[in-house]
């Protein structure tokens, strides 16, 4: 079956300091792959998808095929920043979800 | 423009019952996916409607069914509830069905079966 794992169920770091969130997914085929994120309060929603090659908030995240992750990065992380963010792979026409990293940048 | 909404927000059902979940899709949007986030879990794929039909299933059984009306809201229900089916359910819509397209979630609704 295929899976989304997040090794970190919880990530501290100081504001203004590196971020990285990992993912690692298992699919043999072209996956599509996003990072949702669910601030406090509010609904979850799309921060990035790989296809689009975008960056977000100045949130950015590479596919690696070889290494089959998905991580997702910043440069200087903000308070602003503390939310709970998936990874989240599309195949055919089924959604697979990671468990979720916290992430709290403390200032 | 409307966001995606649901209801109920909260229920209590017990054991053997069945339940009927709600869900209004934004505005424009011609699909509809179902997800069941136990606690301290990801959301985990039910299964998606596109023009009222279904698209796609995750792994759950035969007892989680849905439907999806012309204006292109939608219902989940299930029939012969677990203790195991207390999660929160969300509903999250979207324009087209391939995966690359955005899906806006909507506040969810919180099942609990006792």
């Amino acid at each position: 079956a295929q899976r989304v794992t997040q090794p970190e169920k919880l990530l501290s770091v100081f504001k203004g300091a590196p971020v990285e969130l990992k993912c690692n997914y298992s699919y043999s085929g072209s996956p599509e792959l996003f990072w949702y994120v669910q601030y406090s309060r509010q609904r979850l929603q799309l921060l990035l998808r790989h296809i689009s090659r975008e960056s977000i908030k100045g949130f950015t995240a590479d596919l690696n095929k070889g290494e089959t992750s998905f991580h997702l990065k910043k440069p200087f992380a903000q308070e602003e920043d503390s939310a709970m963010y998936y990874c989240a792979l599309f195949y055919g026409q089924n959604f697979v979800f990671g468990p979720g990293t916290r992430l709290s940048v403390l200032p | 423009e409307t966001g995606v909404t649901q209801s109920p927000t909260h229920l209590i059902k017990t054991r053997g019952q069945q339940v009927t979940l709600r869900c209004s899709s934004q505005s424009g949007h011609n699909t509809v996916s179902w997800y069941q986030q136990a606690l301290g879990q990801g959301p985990q794929f039910i299964f998606q409607y596109y023009r009222e039909e279904e698209n796609g299933r995750g792994n759950f059984p035969p007892r989680f069914s849905g439907l999806q009306f012309p204006n292109y809201s939608s219902e989940l229900n299930v029939n012969a509830l677990e203790l195991d089916d207390s999660a929160l359910y969300l509903c999250a819509s979207s324009l087209g069905q391939r995966g690359y397209n955005e899906q806006f979630f909507g506040p969810g609704t919180r099942l609990t079966v006792l």
